[in-house]
């Protein structure tokens, strides 16, 4: 079935530095690919989103690209801070689902001083 | 996203007992959806609806039952079937449009737990 890997599961970085964060997807057909930041005990919030008919996206410190051939998608946050400490979810959307979405299984990223 | 009010925040169950988690929107968004969220293993897909009067079973509907009776509403039971409930359960929805290319919007989730 569908899958979305996502690596690596904690990453930690002082704060300045860049983070980046790598998911992988099983159907090649795949056509739209959101990042979610999750805060602890609240609600996923989009941050990003890419679609396939794009290889990269920006949008200030934040950035997406995607090898469409390697079927791999990566999340960079530039300039890090530390309310950017929160977990962060890829997701891919599989053909014939709608708009269903198979999520990556979470990067916990820690922003150190 | 104001629009999607989860309720409630904390639930209990006890054994045997079935639960009902709300879920309501004012996005006016013809897609829903119900996911699961247990620790380090990311969002997983129970249940979704794509228009009133239908849904389809995601990848861990077991135990699971949801309606779709209004636009705005699709509750999720939590049956005595299903035997390990405790997790962080989020509702979500979206546009439904052909291509689907729309970003799915958040509840505050609610935290399931057995007594």
């Amino acid at each position: 079935g569908e899958n979305v890997e996502q690596h690596p599961s904690t990453l930690s970085v002082q704060e300045g530095d860049s983070a980046v964060i790598k998911c992988t997807y099983s159907d090649s057909a795949s056509n739209y690919f959101p990042w979610y930041k999750q805060e602890l005990g609240k609600r996923p919030q989009l941050i990003i989103d890419i679609r396939s008919n794009v290889g990269e996206k920006k949008d200030q410190r934040i950035a997406v690209t995607l090898n469409k051939t390697a079927k791999h998608f990566s999340l960079h946050i530039t300039e890090t801070q530390p309310e950017d400490s929160a977990v962060y979810f890829c997701a891919a959307r599989f053909t014939g689902g709608g708009n269903k979405l198979t999520f990556g299984t979470g990067t916990q990223l820690k922003v150190e001083l | 996203d104001g629009g999607i009010t989860q309720s409630p925040k904390y639930l209990f169950r006890k054994e045997g007992q079935n639960v009902t988690l709300s879920c309501e929107q004012n996005l006016n968004h013809d897609a829903m959806y119900w996911y699961r969220q247990d620790p380090g293993q990311g969002l997983r897909l129970i249940y979704y609806s794509q228009i009133v009067n239908d849904f389809q079973k995601g990848d861990i509907a077991e135990g699971y039952s949801v309606s779709r009776e209004k636009k705005e509403s699709f509750p999720l039971t939590v049956t005595s079937a299903q035997k390990n409930p405790t997790a962080f359960y989020l509702c979500a929805s979206s546009i439904s449009r052909a291509g689907g290319h729309q970003p799915q919007h958040f509840g505050d989730g609610t935290r399931l737990s057995i007594l």
